[in-house]
C-alpha cells in the first residue's frame, strides 16, 4: 500500500518571502501521479499542481513549482512571492496511474498525507 | 452553481437521529467519492463510485449508508452515529478513464454529533 508523509505539520513564511513545504511517499509502482492540494480556512480543496511521475521535468504553475525527486521519493511544493491568501493547509497526495479495469476505478483514490498548516505573515 | 456543492454546510444531530448529507457535481464526471476529514489525520476514503455502482468500501461502519442514484448525485445516510464521528465529510468527483487526473472537492459538511 502507498503512504504519503509530510513531516512540517505547520509552516509560516513572510509575505513575499519563499517557502518549500516536504513531501515523500512510499510505492512499487513505477507510474503514478502526485498532487497538491490546497484547502483554506472557507474548507474548499483546490488542486494546485499535478506532476505525471513519467516526467522529468518539475510541474510549475505560477508561484507554486515542484521539486520532484523520483529515487529519493521526494515531492516538494515551493511557493515563490507568498501571499496572504496562500495560507491553507496543504496537502500531498499520490494516484497510481495503474488502470485496473476490474478495481472499478478504485485504483483512481487518492493517498493523502496529514497536511501541513501554512502561515503568511504580512 | 459549478463544480461539486453539498448540502448542508453544517449538521449537528444527536447520536440518535438519522439524518442525509448530500453531494452533486456538474462536472460530467462519472466517480464520486466519500471522505472524512478527522484533525490530525489524513483524509480518509470512505466509498467510491464508478459509474452509480459503489466500487469501494473502506471497512466503513454500517451506520453509514451511501446512495448514488445517478453520476450526478451522491448521498450519505447517517443513523445512530458517535461522537467519534464527528468530523468534516468531503465529497469529491473525478473523470474515470484514459489517463484522468485530479479529483474536484466540495466544501464539505461539518458534521458534530452529540
Amino acid at each position: 500500500a502507498q503512504t504519503v508523509t509530510q513531516s512540517q505539520p505547520e509552516m509560516s513564511v513572510q509575505e513575499a518571502e519563499t517557502v518549500t513545504l516536504s513531501c515523500t511517499y512510499d510505492t512499487s509502482e513505477s507510474d503514478y501521479y502526485l498532487f497538491w492540494y490546497k484547502q483554506p480556512p472557507s474548507r474548499q480543496m483546490i488542486l494546485v499542481i499535478r506532476q505525471e511521475a513519467y516526467k522529468q521535468q518539475n510541474a510549475t504553475e505560477n508561484r507554486f513549482s515542484v521539486n520532484f525527486q523520483k529515487a529519493a521519493k521526494s515531492f516538494s511544493l515551493k511557493i515563490s512571492d507568498s501571499q496572504l491568501g496562500d495560507a491553507a493547509m496543504y496537502f500531498c497526495a499520490y494516484r497510481s496511474a495503474l488502470i485496473l479495469h476490474s478495481s472499478g476505478g478504485s485504483n483512481y483514490k487518492l493517498t493523502f498525507g496529514k497536511g501541513t498548516l501554512l502561515t503568511v505573515n504580512p | 452553481e459549478t463544480g461539486v456543492t453539498q448540502t448542508p454546510r453544517h449538521l449537528v444531530m444527536g447520536m440518535t437521529n438519522k439524518k442525509s448529507l448530500k453531494c452533486e457535481q456538474h462536472l460530467g464526471h462519472n466517480a464520486m467519492y466519500w471522505y472524512k476529514q478527522s484533525a490530525k489525520k489524513p483524509l480518509e476514503l470512505m466509498f467510491v463510485y464508478n459509474f452509480k455502482e459503489q466500487t469501494e468500501n473502506n471497512s466503513v461502519p454500517s451506520r453509514f449508508s451511501p446512495e448514488c442514484p445517478n453520476s450526478s448525485h451522491l448521498f450519505l445516510h447517517l443513523h445512530t452515529l458517535q461522537p467519534e464521528d464527528s468530523a468534516l465529510y468531503l465529497c469529491a468527483s473525478s473523470q474515470i478513464g484514459g489517463r484522468a487526473y485530479e479529483q474536484y472537492f466540495g466544501p464539505g459538511t461539518r458534521l458534530t454529533v452529540t
